[in-house]
């Protein structure tokens, strides 16, 4: 079978630096993708990493281990609007060349002040 | 605005009412998929179009009956749903084999609740 394990909650400080686990037990991996959603609206993507390392992109930051089956979004200079929950999500190549992406339960980050 | 639009935002039926969701999507995509989110539950892949294949969760009830007529345009058909099918249903458009880049647009969701 295929899982993804990522903490349930998280709380943080303003300003400070944030960074969510995702392990993954798949096969057919191709990718891992974090995804954004505050409550009450749509699921928005951050990141994606095919390749093992550091993926920069503004405050958001995602890495990836393909060895360790294993990535992390790391979230620098919090800001209160930051408080949401996010998503790992794996692309796992399926039947006839196509791809699927599967996603874990979801972090809910509280950031205080 | 994410390109993608759910409508109803909100339903309430009954166990023998037959209803539909709509999903349409501006962006020019040419995959569309229907998820479920219930709370404390992983999004959970329903179905998926796309040029190439439809691809259905085995899991997935009859009760649950997609349509997609064109690449813009995707619906969700429900009849004689239960009380545990209430849950938030998203859609999500991405290009052809969008699993590649990992990158889904998704709509808001209808949130269904069955009595």
């Amino acid at each position: 079978g295929q899982s993804l394990e990522q903490p349930s909650e998280v709380t943080a400080v303003e300003g400070a630096i944030v960074q969510i686990n995702c392990t993954y037990q798949t096969s057919g991996f191709y990718g891992l993708s974090w995804y954004q959603q505050h409550d009450g609206g749509a699921p928005t993507f951050l990141s994606y990493n095919a390749l093992d390392g550091l993926e920069e992109t503004g405050r958001f930051s995602s890495f990836l281990s393909r060895s360790d089956s294993y990535g992390y979004l790391l979230l620098q200079e919090l800001q209160m609007k930051d408080s949401a929950s996010y998503f790992c999500a794996v692309s796992l190549l399926s039947g006839a060349g196509s791809y699927q992406l599967t996603f874990g339960k979801g972090t809910k980050l509280s950031v205080i002040p | 605005e994410t390109g993608v639009t759910q409508t109803p935002r909100h339903l309430v039926m009954g166990m023998t009412n037959k209803k539909s969701l709509k999903c349409e999507q501006h962006l020019g995509h040419n995959a569309m998929y229907w998820y479920k989110q219930s709370a404390k539950k992983p999004l959970e892949l329903m179905f998926v179009y796309s040029l190439e294949e439809r691809v259905e969760n085995n899991s997935v009830p009859s009760r649950f009956s997609p349509e997609c007529p064109n690449s813009s345009h995707l619906f969700l058909h429900l009849h004689t749903l239960q009380p545990e099918d209430s849950a938030l249903y998203l859609c999500a458009s991405s290009r052809s084999r969008g699993g590649e880049s990992g990158e889904l647009f998704f709509g808001e969701g209808s949130r269904l609740t069955v009595l």
